[in-house]
Parts: C-alpha cells; structure tokens; sequence
C-alpha cells in the first residue's frame, strides 16, 4: 500500500478556504485517495475519494494532481466546526480490501 | 435511518477479566472493522471482516477477538484485559469494494 505524507498541523481563519496537502509519490495506478476527518472525541467521518480527476461534494473539494502523486483537500469556506484532524489515506482498488490505514493525520484548527 | 452504534460508551473494568464490546449496524454492509485510537495518536485496524462467518486480523489483534454470526454485529472480545488495552475503540461499517467506512461514536475503556 501507498504511504502518505501530511504536514503535521495547519491553521486557517475562519471563512477562508483551507487546502490540506498530501503526498502519496508510490501511489499506484489502481490505487484511490481518500479523505477523512476526526473531530474531538468522534469518530472519523468520511469526506471524499478520488482516483485521477478532481473531486467536489458538498463536503469538500479534491484535487489530484496529473502525476498523482500528490493531493490536496479543499475547504472552501472553513468554519470553526471544521477544526478536526485531517487523514489522507491511499487504497488499492474497490474490488480490493477496504482496510484503511489511518497516519497521524493533520490537524486543522481553524481560528476565528 | 440507518446507524452503527457501540455499546457500552465507557467501560472500566479489572486487569485479566473478559470484556466484550458491541458493535451493530443496520446499514446492511457486509464489511465491518475494529480499531483502537490510543491518546494522541491515529487509529490502528484490530480485526475486521468481510461476511458472516469470515474474520481477519488486523495491525495489532493480539489479547483480541471477535466473531461474525450476522450480518449486523461484529462484537469485540478482550478475552483477559490488560492496561495495555486501555483505549477508544471504534467500530466501522462499508460496503462490498467501497472504501468508504461509516463509523461509530467509540467506546472508551479503562483496564485497571
């Protein structure tokens, strides 16, 4: 599996937009780029995946780049409740196994 | 509307006694996972499985284990706890091929 190199903390002001970065520089062909986030005490919550081309829900945005060995998380207007910590996981195929392999993640606080 | 729930929330229990942590889904899924998130630190995959009657081990399942008899449950067992194994434990659901894991709100147990 493709390892994944986040910066450890990043802080943004509220309403502003929050880019996350990811490297993933073995990712292989097959392989997607998910998105998760912990909020205190929570468990995670699934944000978005993506594959080759750039992803947006109502959640976030993701943008793959065309080597696809990096990405980067898009909040577009962040709010103090998006303050969590921030995973960038890689995982073969959907047909494959579905075990996900959580980092340290980045933490995001989001200042007022 | 569907949901994963955990119980208990918080657990104290004595160092070598059995202790079992539900976990029930009424998603439907067919895969169904076990973590642990020790303070300050990401999450590590326990077991998980894949169906009824199929069970893998996960990064870290020593002094643990579990058993699938339906598609809703997937109860973790500590079967002689140790203060090693104090923690949050969280469950997570998905479906066939999709990376995508909906989690549970955690319990938190205490081995003293």
């Amino acid at each position: 599996d493709a390892k994944t190199t986040q910066p450890t903390s990043m802080d943004c002001a509220e309403g502003r937009a929050a880019n996350l970065p990811c490297n993933h520089s073995t990712i292989s062909g097959n392989e997607y780029v998910y998105w998760y986030r912990q909020i205190h005490s929570q468990g995670p919550q699934y944000i978005i995946h993506g594959l080759k081309n750039n992803e947006t829900n109502e959640m976030a945005s993701l943008i793959i780049t065309e080597d696809r060995k990096s990405s980067t998380l898009i909040l577009p207007h962040a709010t103090l409740r998006d303050t969590a910590v921030y995973y960038c996981i890689v995982l073969p195929d959907q047909t494959g196994a579905n075990n996900l392999f959580f980092g340290t993640g980045t933490r995001l606080t989001v200042i007022p | 509307d569907a949901e994963i729930t955990q119980s208990p929330r918080h657990k104290i229990t004595e160092t070598g006694r059995q202790v079992t942590l539900a976990c029930h889904q009424t998603w439907n899924h067919n895969n169904m996972f076990w973590y642990r998130q020790d303070l300050g630190h990401g999450l590590r995959l326990i077991h998980y499985s894949y169906g009824v009657q199929d069970t893998n081990k996960g990064e870290v399942s020593d002094g643990y284990s579990v058993s699938r008899s339906n598609t809703e449950d997937l109860p973790l067992t500590l079967e002689s706890a140790a203060s090693s194994q104090t923690s949050v434990y969280f469950c997570a659901s998905s479906r066939t091929g999709s990376g995508e894991q909906y989690f549970g709100p955690g319990t938190r147990l205490t081995v003293t």
